[in-house]
């Protein structure tokens, strides 16, 4: 039973890209968070999403961020237009349920050089 | 204010000995209780999950939740130098559902 698949796991994107960060999450969970990590923080929440629904996005920053979870597929995180302060990682978790036991994957960590 | 505060460390202990980690929040409809470890530039890993007050045991592990004082803590009983870690508390309520609220971490380090 494979866990949480983040990929890809490092991305550099210049000042102005666009990133995609895609997450296939454990299988049977319909849940979907994204969260954001900066150096020397804690992990800080960004939006919630089941298949083809936005629950929670009052994490998101409100420009150049987008998230989506579509009926095929993975969860893609859309940055547009990235700047040097996007620059951490970010992860992606799952649950089968909305309370806690939130299954983590590895991580994409972002640089914008 | 933050909503969960956690002493960042590090700390540093040898091995076999016993580690408290604790964390402190502000809002009391906090009702469901994780830890989390995290290995340096890996994601974390679920290691305890507990609901409302009381103690809950795995293994070397002990989760202990307070809510009449706002305070959990995880200990570790027989410490490995394989515990080296950041330890991540999260929390969320009833209303939050899954948008978990994190401490910053603690920085643990055991030495053989």
């Amino acid at each position: 039973n494979a866990g949480v698949m983040q990929n890809p796991r490092h991305l550099v994107r210049r000042r102005g890209q666009e990133a995609r960060l895609r997450c296939s999450p454990m299988k049977g969970h319909s849940h979907v968070y994204w969260y954001r990590q900066l150096p020397e923080e804690g992990l800080k929440f960004m939006v919630y999403l089941q298949k083809e629904n936005i629950i929670d996005e009052s994490g998101m920053p409100k420009e150049r961020f987008s998230a989506e979870f579509p009926k095929e597929g993975p969860s893609i995180l859309r940055i547009q237009q990235v700047v040097r302060g996007d620059s951490a990682a970010y992860f992606c978790a799952s649950s089968p349920g909305n309370l806690g036991q939130a299954f983590f994957g590895q991580g994409t960590r972002l640089t914008v050089v | 204010q933050k909503e969960v505060e956690q002493d960042p460390g590090p700390l540093s202990v040898p091995e076999g000995a016993i580690v408290s980690l604790n964390c402190t929040y502000s809002n009391s409809a906090f009702q469901y209780f994780m830890w989390y470890r995290q290995y340096s530039r890996k994601g974390p890993e679920l290691l305890m999950y507990t609901y409302s007050s009381g103690n809950k045991e795995d293994g070397r592990f002990t989760a202990q939740v307070d809510k009449s004082s706002k305070y959990i803590s995880l200990f570790i009983r027989d410490s490995q130098p394989s515990d080296s870690a950041t330890y991540l508390c999260a929390m969320t309520s009833q209303t939050s559902g899954s948008r978990l609220t994190f401490g910053e971490g603690t920085q643990l380090t055991v030495n053989p």
